[in-house]
């Protein structure tokens, strides 16, 4: 199995712009996470979804932040515009939800966000 | 609420010597607890879990973790440690409320002396 996969793995942008962030989990998988990593706030969960449908969307920062599951193999997480605040390690996970399940989940290696 | 606390930062041990990292939970019900460890430049890869059952568990890489139920403690451990340990590692639990994310402590940094 290739894992969690997440692109770009690495992304500069400008203030101002749009960023769209893509991941692809586990195949079987119908539990997708969403966190963003920094030094000073650690990690921190943005959105999750179960069965392509978003549960708790709590994390967001703010209306800048959107993410979307239009299928169970895909998954976008998009900033616009961006801010130098948003700099950032993005993670993606993903896990297998349901009865009897334990919810392991499992990350892809990250995209690491620059906006200067 | 569904809680961790790691109450170290860092934690430093000689190449050889036992490692322990240290994690409490706050949980109502039976938790579901989680240990990750962090690579620089990598995802968090997983490495063991307690569910039920035995108190101890065995995980990836040598690693294991024993569930102290009166103490709420799942502390992580290894009885000789090497330097390619030396990473981030979190502890966590999963929510009992029927919502399956996961509640991760601010990590331990573990270095490996030489």
């Amino acid at each position: 199995d290739a894992g969690v996969i997440q692109s770009p793995r690495h992304e500069v942008t400008e203030m101002g712009q749009e960023v769209t962030l893509r991941c692809k989990p586990i195949s079987g998988h119908n539990s997708l996470f969403w966190y963003r990593q920094t030094m000073m706030r650690g990690l921190e969960l943005l959105i999750y979804f179960n069965n392509n449908v978003p549960i708790d969307d709590s994390g967001m920062p703010e209306d800048r932040f959107s993410a979307k599951m239009p299928n169970a193999s895909f998954s976008t997480l998009k900033i616009q515009p961006s801010e130098p605040r948003d700099s950032a390690v993005y993670f993606c996970a993903s896990s297998l939800w349901g009865r009897g399940q334990s919810d392991t989940q499992y990350f892809g290696p990250g995209t690491r966000l620059t906006v200067l | 609420a569904q809680s961790v606390a790691q109450p170290e930062d860092q934690v430093n041990v000689a190449e050889g010597n036992p490692l322990t990292v240290k994690c409490t939970y706050s949980v109502s019900g039976n938790p579901y607890l989680f240990w990750y460890v962090q690579y620089p430049n990598r995802g968090l890869q997983f490495l063991l879990k307690y569910i039920t059952g035995d108190n101890l568990v065995k995980g990836s890489y040598g690693f294991e973790a024993e569930f102290n139920k009166s103490q709420t403690s799942f502390h992580l451990k290894k009885p000789s440690a090497l330097v390619s340990d030396s990473a981030l590692y979190f502890c966590a639990v999963r929510d009992v409320t029927g919502a399956n994310n996961l509640f991760f402590g601010t990590g331990t940094r573990l270095t490996v002396i030489p």
